[in-house]
Order: C-alpha cells, then structure tokens, then sequence
C-alpha cells in the first residue's frame, strides 16, 4: 500500500522559516516525480512545487519561488519543502502528494495525497 | 497561467439524481485533467484521469468527458457518500492549476 505522511507544520512567526517532510512507503521512491500542494483552510487548492525523481529538477509556483526550496532523499524517502520567509498567506494545509506514471509514460497529476500538516503564520 | 473554472459552486442533489459538474480552462489542455474529490478534514483523492480514464477502485457511477477547453465529471445515481467537494486539475503545463471546486450537498 502506499503510504504518504507530512511532518513538520506549526504556528510560526512572520519571517521565519519551517521544512516539512514527508516520509513515504509502498513505491519505489525514486521512480516518482512528488509535489507539494497547499490549501488555504476553507479554500481552494494551490499546486506549490514539483521535483523529478532523481531530485535534479524542480519547479516552483510564482508565490513562493525565491522563498521555497523543494528537495529529496531518495536513500530515505523523504521529500522535503524548506519554507523561509513565511508570510500570513502562506498558511495553509500543506500535502505531498505522488505523481503518477502509465505504460504511456509520467504525468503529473496527483495519486496519492498525505494527510497533510498545517502551517499558521501568524504573530 | 491556465485559469480553471468550475460550475457551479455549489450543486444541491438528492440521493439516487444524477449531477453534473463542469470544468473550463482558459486554454486548449487537450485532454490534460483529472478530477478529485475531497471530504471535509480529509485530503483530496483522484477520481478522474486523462479527462475520461477512471483510477482503479473508483465507483463506475462516475464519469469524466470532454477535451480542449470544456469538460464534465458526471455522478449517476448519486449515493450518501457522494455528498463532497470536487475539483479538477489541469496538468497540460506549469503551474498546475485547480478550479475552484464545486461543493454537492443534500437537497
């Protein structure tokens, strides 16, 4: 089965900084492309990065590139999101979630999601 | 950016119609959207893929249709369960973009 489960959320300061993990079984890890996608609480949902299998290309939503730093451990797989500079409007539930590959090839719609971790902002 | 946009906001329905919600991108995705849906507390799960391709375990009352801007994710015969917020999702090019989800609650 596989299984997907973030860590890493909480309250913090405007300014500051927080990673989030996110520590995944069940599929070979490295196959995968993996996202982070948030939701604002009671809100729609904001894809925020991308990051390939072998961890050696990213991409990044306009609000938070600059600020946001996707990465990978495929030894322990573990995806990661090191958020700095937080601001009140990233609060949000924050998921992982798999990309999803076919005999046709690797799509980057998303199949599972985590449970997700909940950031605040706030002073 | 693609701007997704869902209609309508919010579908009442009772148990047993059959609903149908609607996706249009700003641009041609061609066939480039998947359809989730997601229960309050809970994170989203796929229930569409490829516009028309059904995820594996997913109910057969569900179907998605359509292609280049306009599409649907049609519920038949709606059962308790169904009762969530959908949403689609273009993956045709960056940033990936969502609609703004469409909430089916009990008439």
């Amino acid at each position: 089965e596989v299984r997907l489960l973030e860590s890493g959320g909480g309250l913090v300061q405007p300014g500051g900084s927080l990673r989030l993990s996110c520590a995944v079984s069940g599929f070979t890890f490295n196959n995968y492309a993996m996202s982070w996608v948030r939701q604002d609480p009671g809100k729609g949902l904001e894809w925020v990065s991308d990051i390939s299998g072998s961890g050696d290309t990213t991409y990044y939503a306009d609000s938070v590139k600059g600020r946001f730093t996707i990465s990978r451990d495929n030894s322990k797989n573990t995806l990661y999101l090191q958020m700095n500079s937080l601001r009140a409007e990233d609060t949000a539930v924050y998921y992982c979630a798999k990309g999803a590959c076919t005999s046709t090839g690797c799509y980057n719609w998303f199949d599972p999601w985590g449970q997700g971790t909940l950031v605040t902002v706030s002073s | 950016d693609i701007q997704m946009t869902q209609s309508p906001s919010t579908l009442s329905a009772s148990v047993g119609d059959r609903v149908t919600v609607t996706c249009r991108a700003s641009q041609s995705i061609t066939t480039w959207l998947a359809w989730y849906q997601q229960k309050p507390g809970k994170a989203p799960n796929l229930l569409i893929y490829k516009a028309s391709s059904l995820e594996s375990g997913v109910p057969s009352r569900f179907s998605g249709s359509g292609s280049g801007t306009d599409f649907t994710l049609t519920i038949n015969t709606l059962q308790p369960d169904d009762f969530a917020t959908y949403y689609c999702q273009q993956y045709s090019s960056y940033p990936w973009t969502f609609g703004q989800g469409t909430k089916v609650e009990i008439k």
